[in-house]
């Protein structure tokens, strides 16, 4: 069953670096997204992604944020100059949108990133 | 900004009871995702419903449009359901990120 895939699992930096995060959405999949879970808190909405371009983004995601499609498969989001308060969670997911006439936007999510600023 | 209220924050139940959790939401919506996050930190999605119910296996969830409220219920528990629960509506259509609920931690005891 395809999935969404995300690497590296854990990446560790020291503040002020900058840091790639990767995912492979689904192969058929046209709107992409980014989403952060802090420890113990709730998972937040970053980013959207749909025909090259930013569709929505949330107030956390500030300049020090960008993301790309580099290629035809790969989703990345890059973060600047971390932060100690980037620490968390990073998650990937895809949806299909349109197909046969219908606009299904279920999301499927990747494993995580989770990424510890020093 | 779409407030998500899920209740209860915490359950436990015994193996087998039939598991109950609800979630509100104060912004008209177009669909509602249920999805299940174990300790490891994976989400998965259950369920995505925009009306009625929808059945998978053991869970079954239903929506309420008009009274912007669906629920979640799991016949049958079992340990390995233990996980928290994650209501999330989509506000509008197109690539429209999701709001996500605080979660509701379920511990199935054997």
């Amino acid at each position: 069953e395809p999935e969404v895939t995300q690497t590296p699992s854990h990446q560790v930096t020291q503040m002020g670096q900058e840091v790639i995060l990767r995912c492979v959405p689904i192969s058929n999949h046209l709107y992409f997204y980014w989403y952060r879970q802090i420890l113990g808190q709730k998972v937040e909405f970053l980013v959207s992604f749909y025909n090259n371009e930013i569709s929505e983004k949330s107030e956390i995601f500030d300049d020090q944020f960008s993301v790309e499609r580099p290629d035809g498969s790969n989703f990345t989001l890059k973060i600047r100059s971390t932060k100690l308060e980037d620490s968390a969670m990073y998650f990937c997911a895809s949806s299909v949108g349109w197909t046969g006439g219908t606009f299904y936007n279920e999301q499927f999510f990747g494993p995580g990133t989770r990424l510890t600023v020093l | 900004k779409n407030e998500v209220e899920q209740s209860p924050q915490n359950l436990t139940a015994q193996e087998g009871e039939f598991i109950t959790i609800n979630c509100s939401y104060s912004v008209g919506i177009s669909a509602l995702h249920w999805l299940q996050q174990h300790p490891g930190g994976g989400i998965v999605s259950l369920f995505m419903l925009s009306s009625g119910k929808k059945k998978h296996g053991r869970l079954i969830a239903t929506i309420n449009i008009q009274e912007k409220h669906s629920s979640l219920h799991i016949t049958a528990s079992h340990p390995r359901d233990s996980a928290v629960y994650i209501c999330a509506p989509h506000s509008g259509g197109g690539a429209d990120g999701l709001t996500f609920g605080k979660g509701t931690h379920l511990i199935i005891q054997p």
